[in-house]
């Protein structure tokens, strides 16, 4: 298995822009998380999907972020517009809805904005 | 609020030695309790899991145990090896964790040959 897959690995960009950031979950997985890291706040889960539906987004900081997931392989994670305090690894992770399955992450986002 | 407390932040063993790492939760709900480990550049990975009706699990040299009524769990690694120098987080979830994980801030592991 692929794993869970993200991109972009890595991105810069300057205060005000865009970003969007993608996930493609484990095939066959129906849960689907976004979690932000920072050396400060730790592993902090943002949002997750079950089934393609959004069912807790109380972990968004702001309106700036939205997230989407318009089918079961693909998920995305907009700022906008960003700000330097949005610096952090973006990690997207996957599940089965079952008790005690494991949930996988990917290998990170790492954004930068200056 | 913090719902789950894990200390030491960082810690470093001797080769061959003992690592051990506490955490402590709030909710009651939780009902799902893994430790995940991360390597520089990469994501978490988990390690081991344990759920509420037993105190103890063991995976190799990886040891969880499990107080219910103190709230508190932990991780021993036996024979601590270089290759184990990482950063590890404990967790916790309700619904199994289909609910999502709540982590605690990391304890950064250094294992000294």
């Amino acid at each position: 298995d692929a794993g869970v897959i993200q991109s972009p690995r890595h991105e810069v960009t300057e205060m005000g822009q865009e970003v969007t950031l993608r996930c493609k979950p484990i095939s066959g997985h129906n849960s689907l998380f976004w979690y932000r890291q920072t050396m400060m706040r730790g592993l902090e889960l943002l949002i997750y999907f079950n089934n393609n539906v959004p069912i807790d987004d109380s972990g968004m900081p702001e309106d700036r972020f939205s997230a989407k997931m318009p089918n079961a392989s693909f998920s995305t994670l907009k700022i906008q517009p960003s700000e330097p305090r949005d610096s952090a690894v973006y990690f997207c992770a996957s599940s089965l809805i079952s008790e005690g399955n494991t949930i996988y992450f990917g290998e990170g986002s790492w954004l930068t904005v200056v | 609020q913090q719902q789950v407390k894990q200390s030491p932040q960082s810690l470093i063993v001797q080769k061959g030695g003992i690592s051990i790492i506490n955490c402590a939760y709030e909710n009651t709900a939780f009902d799902y309790f893994p430790w995940y480990q991360q390597f520089p550049g990469k994501g978490p990975a988990l390690l081991i899991a344990i759920r509420p009706d037993v105190s103890e699990k063991k995976e190799g040299r990886f040891t969880i145990s499990f107080n219910k009524s103190a709230k508190q769990f932990s991780l021993h690694i036996m024979d601590s090896q270089p290759g184990d120098s990482a950063t590890y987080f404990c967790a916790a979830a309700s619904g199994g964790g289909a609910d999502g994980l709540t982590f605690g801030k990391g304890t950064h592991l250094i294992i000294q040959p």
